[in-house]
């Protein structure tokens, strides 16, 4: 079935380090949503991705959907602790369900 | 909104016992979730709902795991007998189904330990 990879799986960066995950699929993705789930928490929804090429910037982080509407990625500048955790991004494409990465955990040196 | 409630938080049993989680989705959601998340597996989808109903249950490890909805405000699901490595965190969500409503509501999950 449908299936989202991404990379890394996992990141370890200094405060202060830019941050980047991979989203990919074989196939076109009619959208894609990325979640964020703190150590211990749940995953929270952070945003939605519909267009070809669409960017969205929500502080300092920038998301994109590429052209081909095959992949994704979430990129943080100026990491902070605050944004360790681990990132999913998330197929929408099959009506209902969404089917979720691996994920990418970010750990960050204070 | 309270957001979806799961319950209990925290559950540790014997092997051979019978487990029931229990979820209230968000009011006026239509579609609801179970997930299971391990480190060796991640996050996976074992069944979902919509208006009640089970759409699709691939995900359902084994005849051991059964899941239900008699209505739209609470799910549970039952795993019997329960064995070592069913220990996972468990998550429900719901999602409405109008346009713009795709984002899923994750509860707070349950821990499950099976001893």
């Amino acid at each position: 079935g449908q299936q989202v990879m991404q990379i890394p799986q996992y990141q370890h960066v200094q405060e202060g380090e830019d941050f980047t995950t991979y989203c990919n699929s074989s196939t076109t993705l009619s959208n894609i949503q990325w979640y964020k789930q703190r150590p211990g928490g749940h995953p929270v929804f952070l945003i939605q991705l519909v267009k070809s090429g669409e960017v969205k910037k929500q502080k300092r982080l920038t998301f994109q959907f590429g052209e081909a509407k095959k992949n994704s990625s979430l990129h943080i500048t100026a990491t902070q602790t605050t944004d360790v955790g681990t990132y999913f991004c998330a197929d929408n494409t099959n009506a209902g369900k969404s089917t979720f990465g691996d994920g990418t955990t970010l750990t960050v040196k204070p | 909104d309270a957001g979806v409630i799961q319950s209990p938080r925290h559950e540790v049993t014997e092997m051979g016992q019978e487990v029931t989680l229990r979820c209230k989705p968000i009011s006026g959601h239509d579609y609801l979730f179970w997930y299971r998340q391990t480190m060796m597996r991640g996050l996976e989808l074992l069944i979902y709902f919509n208006n009640n109903v089970p759409i699709d249950d691939s995900g359902m490890p084994e005849d051991r795991f059964s899941a239900k909805m008699p209505n739209a405000s609470f799910s549970t699901l039952k795993i019997q007998p329960s064995e070592p490595r069913d220990s996972a965190v468990y998550f429900c969500a719901s999602r409405g189904s109008l346009a713009g409503q795709d984002t899923q509501y994750f509860g707070p999950g349950t821990r499950l330990t099976v001893l």
